[in-house]
């Protein structure tokens, strides 16, 4: 069966400061991967999605990247943090091929700007 | 651009009562999906509906697709405490097949 991994789960990182967060899904070849953010009581705000190794897709303009260095790592990065990005971050991945189209998603990293 | 908007925003009932929410988008959509993410929780996908007019049912759970695949239904017949939590309805995005666009969900609190 297909698992989602990501890390670290909470994260307190002072402003200005660097962000990686990692995303690993097991069980599972060639998926679309997605990273999204939920402020708190908000909904889901997709950041970028990525269809393979090296193709990134960006959502929004923001202080954020994504990588994508490996069939099954998706990787979200910053060289500074504003305050403005804390929030919920969520990896979620789905089959590239075939009709389902249903995402599923990590248990996130819960971060906070100071 | 697409909009997928979902009301209510926030629902409060007891123990018993049922509850609905709904879902309706700006564009026609190939498929919804429904998700549910429990307090503290990730989103967990529920059930995609995909043909005009089409009704599921999951346990307590009905869900409804419009007949002209712009709007979605979901309804919970005497709720539990169980099923606290956000409700999210989504549709393919209309500038990616790659993408979903994500109503911005309907929070159900049920006190016993």
């Amino acid at each position: 069966s297909q698992t989602i991994h990501q890390w670290p789960a909470t994260l307190v990182q002072p402003v200005g400061s660097p962000l990686s967060l990692e995303c690993t899904v097991e069980g599972t070849s060639n998926p679309n991967l997605y990273w999204y953010r939920q402020a708190a009581g908000r909904g889901l705000q997709l950041l970028f999605y990525s269809v393979g190794i090296g193709q990134i897709s960006s959502e929004v303009p923001q202080n954020l990247s994504a990588s994508r260095p490996q069939d099954r790592q998706f990787i979200l990065s910053s060289k500074k943090l504003l305050l403005s990005d804390s929030g919920f971050y969520l990896c979620a991945w789905r089959p590239r091929l075939g009709r389902a189209n249903e995402q599923y998603f990590g248990p996130g990293t819960r971060l906070t700007v100071t | 651009g697409q909009q997928v908007m979902q009301i209510p925003q926030y629902q409060h009932v007891q123990e018993g009562e049922d509850f609905t929410t709904y879902c309706n988008s700006s564009t026609t959509l190939s498929n919804i999906q429904w998700y549910k993410q429990r307090p503290g929780g990730h989103p967990v996908f529920l059930i995609q509906l995909v043909k005009s007019g089409e009704v599921k049912k999951q346990k307590r759970l009905t869900f409804q697709f419009g007949e002209a695949k712009k709007n979605s239904s979901l309804h919970i017949t005497a709720t539990q405490t169980t099923d606290v939590g956000t409700y999210f309805c989504a549709g393919p995005d209309s500038n990616s097949g790659y993408a979903l666009n994500f109503g911005k969900g309907t929070s159900l609190l049920v006190t016993p």
